[in-house]
């Protein structure tokens, strides 16, 4: 089975352009995770949805990010304008509290990340 | 403070050897712990979930002292492809589905 899908894998922009990634989570997984890397902060959670509903967004930096979920197989991330400081590696995670099983598993919350985004902005 | 914290590293050593890494959290209401493995360049994975008892999966052993606050990370008899970033992640009592990463501790290991 494909894992999550992200792209493009690599991006550089000029400062000032809008970017958007995209993101595929794994079928049937109903939570979804975007998360920025940097040497300086290390992992962070930018936001995450539930069935489709951003439930926590608090990670978000500030308004130029932004990030939609349309439906269950399909995210994107927005920054506009972007900063060079938006430089980082973006991740999508997804994860479902059901094992394949169908009961709770005993790593319900185990995310599943997709390859990352390596975003530069000159 | 951080919610939590790790010593960056690296820890530099020989195959075969018996490493660990420590993991220290602020929130002692924290409810879940694993510890995710990230290759260079590459996205992070589960290693392992850590439980109260402690657990072992192979080479590697988890344990977490509630009382101290910290959880930690055993690899015996180290290979090669042990050489990774190794992160700590806890789960805030707040969220069941909102992890908190530390900023990883790097393994190297050397032939």
């Amino acid at each position: 089975d494909a894992g999550v899908i992200q792209s493009p894998r690599h991006e550089v922009t000029e400062m000032g352009q809008e970017v958007t990634l995209r993101c595929k989570p794994i079928s049937g997984h109903d939570y979804l995770f975007w998360y920025r890397q940097t040497m300086m902060r290390g992992l962070e959670l930018l936001i995450y949805f539930n069935n489709n509903v951003p439930i926590d967004d608090s990670g978000m930096p500030e308004d130029r990010f932004s990030a939609k979920m349309p439906n269950a197989s399909f995210s994107t991330l927005k920054i506009q304008p972007s900063e060079p400081r938006d430089s980082a590696v973006y991740f999508c995670a997804s994860s479902s509290p059901h094992g394949t099983s169908g009961r709770i598993s005993s790593s319900y919350n185990e995310q599943f990340f997709g390859p990352g985004t390596r975003l530069t902005v000159l | 403070r951080k919610e939590v914290e790790q010593d960056p590293g690296p820890f530099n050593v020989p195959e075969g050897a018996t490493v660990a890494f420590n993991c220290t959290y602020s929130n002692s209401a924290s409810q879940s712990f694993f510890w995710y493995r990230q290759d260079c360049r590459k996205e992070p994975k589960l290693l392992m979930s850590v439980y109260s008892s402690g657990n072992e999966d192979g080479r590697f052993t988890a344990q977490l002292n509630r009382a101290s606050q910290y959880i930690s990370l055993l690899i015996r008899d180290s290979k090669l492809s042990d050489s990774a970033t190794y992160l700590c992640v806890v789960i805030l009592p707040d969220s069941s589905y909102k992890l908190i990463f530390g900023s990883g501790t790097r393994l190297l290991v050397r032939p």
